[in-house]
């Protein structure tokens, strides 16, 4: 099964691009990536998913290297309500496997 | 947007009382899921179920047991209440079984 790593925190300045990396080097060609954060004390939120090509969103894009290995979520202005936990997922099949994340502080 | 609802935010209960945690989606999902989560663990896979009366074991099925009665209603029980059974619980739901989860706010159980 392909798992994920990511840093366990970042931060990133108010208003400024905040870019979470995730690496994935044993993931097969047929498992999506995706990304969710969790803000604390709430269940996950989904973003965004993608297979090979990038993917953009009103909340966010996600850059997948041409080689599968690894991805890098990208939030374009973060504003503070943007502190949370990232957590990048390589879904196998109808299983998510959620790692410990990065746990993204936003500041003032 | 999806709606996925649980009955309790915060919930405690002592050891070796029989524990229903429900779940209910407004979305006709066809799939529903049971995860916890525990600092420095992430989430784990507890049942999913992808029809009403069927469901499927995940990582960590041992002490809990599931039920889905009517597709709407995915309820997590926990037979005898032990204390290593202390975490945030989640459940999703998704349209299809490959498709994305949409998550509820979770239920924070203590056993006492």
């Amino acid at each position: 099964d392909a798992k994920t790593t990511q840093p366990p925190s970042m931060d990133c300045a108010e208003g400024r691009a905040a870019n979470l990396p995730c690496n994935h080097s044993t993931i097969s060609g047929n498992e999506y990536v995706y990304w969710y954060r969790q803000i604390h004390s709430q269940g996950p939120q989904y973003i965004i998913h993608g297979l090979k090509n990038n993917e953009t969103n009103e909340m966010a894009s996600l850059i997948i290297t041409e080689d599968r290995k690894s991805s890098t979520l990208i939030l374009p202005h973060a504003t503070l309500r943007d502190t949370a936990v990232y957590y990048c997922i390589v879904r196998t099949g109808n299983q998510f496997y959620f790692g410990t994340g990065t746990s993204l502080t936003v500041i003032p | 947007d999806v709606k996925v609802t649980q009955s309790s935010r915060y919930l405690v209960k002592r050891t070796g009382e029989k524990v229903f945690l429900e779940c209910v989606q407004d979305m006709d999902h066809e799939n529903m899921f049971w995860y916890r989560q525990d600092p420095g663990l992430g989430l784990r896979l507890i049942y999913f179920s992808y029809d009403v009366k069927m469901k499927e074991k995940g990582d960590i099925p041992e002490g809990y047991s599931v039920s889905r009665e009517k597709k709407e209603r995915f309820s997590l029980i926990l037979e005898s209440a032990s204390t290593n059974q202390t975490s945030m619980y989640l459940c999703a739901s998704s349209p299809d079984v490959t498709d994305t989860q949409y998550f509820g706010p979770g239920t924070r159980l203590t056993v006492l």
